[in-house]
């Protein structure tokens, strides 16, 4: 099974709309992460959670609310999102977040009209 | 000032050749981690290697090897005979303790393998 997955991998949406996007992972590990991928910037660090518990919230806009229930799974819920939040977005996870490597999934597309 | 920096944003070789990735970085911590990913276009970051700041030792894990050295704050990827499969986009990554350990990103430079 491969390690991290994400669904949907790709998502149009509009901006009244509401939708999650989910991440799971098969690895046993105990830190996930939220990352976006905008074209022409750098990834960008979202938030973090280490053993189910947020640990970092990179100044991201209250319109991205994620949720972990549990070490495998972790959700990223969106409402009211604008055109400039269509971009690639990327989950993570690594054994814990002192220094691991992070193994990603293959990211959901998501385009805002 | 960018913390991880990779000048090149596009190289574009032909099969054989041998190509290296440039990664230049900058930290105060004496106690980090180096990272390079590939990102083909399925678009997930497939990890390739981690160094810690205590080890300068290369490392060459087949057609990929890894020069990583401090006086230059640099960790270089080099790819030997390069391979039309290598076509991606290549991160390099930084990791530091006084950062709470979190992954910092270069911005990435695209490679391109032609037959």
């Amino acid at each position: 099974e491969t390690g991290v997955t994400q669904t949907p991998r790709h998502l149009v949406m509009g901006m009244t709309n509401k939708k999650s996007l989910k991440c799971e992972q098969h690895l046993g590990h105990n830190a996930m992460y939220w990352y976006k991928q905008s074209a022409k910037k750098p990834l960008e660090l979202m938030f973090v959670y280490n053993f189910k518990e947020q640990t970092e919230n990179n100044s991201v806009p209250s319109r991205f609310s994620p949720e972990c229930p549990n070490s495998s799974h972790l959700f990223l819920h969106l409402h009211t999102l604008q055109p400039e939040d269509s971009a690639l977005y990327l989950c993570a996870s690594s054994q814990d977040r002192d220094f691991y490597e992070q193994y990603f999934g293959p990211g959901t597309r998501l385009t805002v009209t | 000032a960018q913390k991880v920096t990779q000048a090149q944003t596009e190289i574009s070789v032909v099969e054989k050749e041998d190509v290296t990735l440039d990664c230049v970085y900058e930290t105060r911590d004496t106690t980090y981690y180096l990272f390079w990913y590939k990102q083909p276009p399925s678009g997930e970051l497939v990890f390739l290697i981690r160094r810690n700041s205590f080890d300068e030792q290369n490392e060459i894990s087949g057609r990929y090897s890894w020069n990583f050295q401090k006086s230059t704050s640099s960790f270089n990827f080099t790819i030997t005979a390069s391979q039309v499969v290598d076509s991606a986009v290549y991160f390099c990554a930084l990791s530091e303790r006084n950062a709470g350990n979190m992954l910092t990103f270069g911005g990435g430079t695209r490679l391109m393998v032609k037959p």
